[in-house]
């Protein structure tokens, strides 16, 4: 009965390829969130979902395409990876501010 | 630019010892303050959350919040060493917008 929970939790690919990494929650909530932790563990925000509608894209690469097909589920797709994609990306969800996070995916772009 | 400021670290503290974190955040018009920790290699579960000034206890930890200061800190009481992870520090305008985090303090409770 996992709350959030994101898949793959691993991923690994070369520059230059596409990906996606999927998430869902069962909490209810309305808004879902994408977020990046570098390797000095800095979160940073990148996109914001309430009910299937983007609300906030924190100035990311237009490689970088959120879905979100029903509130339950945002997904991230990932073109032309390049090295500097590397890091872990968390989803999260909230009904008000506090967030519930996923397990998060650890990409590796080699 | 919305910001919130930690000192990364690491903060070592022996077994038993108060843990003292501290965050400032640059946007007055945060209204909700969080502390997350996050062990390596796992997702950030929230500790405290805190909204008015003053402090708020729980358990072992006690969140404070200072607005006229922009501070908000973390004490952390008798320190075991399974305390030792990151503790991120996030402020939020509203219940819209989305959590800014520090950069986080790594703590490292010495046995």
């Amino acid at each position: 009965d996992t709350a959030v929970s994101q898949t793959p939790k691993y991923l690994v690919t070369q520059m230059g390829n596409d990906k996606s990494i999927k998430c869902e929650q069962n909490l209810g909530h309305d808004t879902m969130y994408w977020y990046k932790q570098d390797s000095k563990k800095f979160l940073k925000i990148m996109f914001s979902y309430n009910n299937k509608e983007l609300i906030i894209n924190e100035t990311v690469p237009n490689r970088f395409s959120p879905k979100s097909p029903d509130k339950a589920h945002l997904n991230l797709h990932i073109n032309s990876l390049e090295l500097g994609d590397s890091a872990v990306y968390f989803c999260a969800s909230s009904q008000a501010t506090q967030l519930h996070f996923g397990n998060g995916t650890r990409l590796t772009v080699t | 630019q919305k910001e919130v400021e930690q000192n990364s670290g690491p903060l070592s503290v022996p077994e038993g010892a108060i843990a003292s974190l501290n965050c400032t955040y640059s946007d007055r018009g945060s209204q909700s303050f969080f502390w997350y920790r996050q062990y390596s290699g796992k997702s950030p579960e929230l500790i405290m959350s805190i909204y008015s000034n003053g402090d708020k206890e729980d358990g072992r930890f006690t969140a404070q919040l200072n607005k006229a200061s922009q501070y908000v800190s973390l004490l952390i009481r008798d320190s075991q060493p399974s305390d030792s992870a990151t503790y991120l520090c996030a402020a939020s305008v509203s219940g819209n917008t989305p959590l800014v985090f520090g950069k986080g303090t790594r703590l490292s409770v010495i046995a």
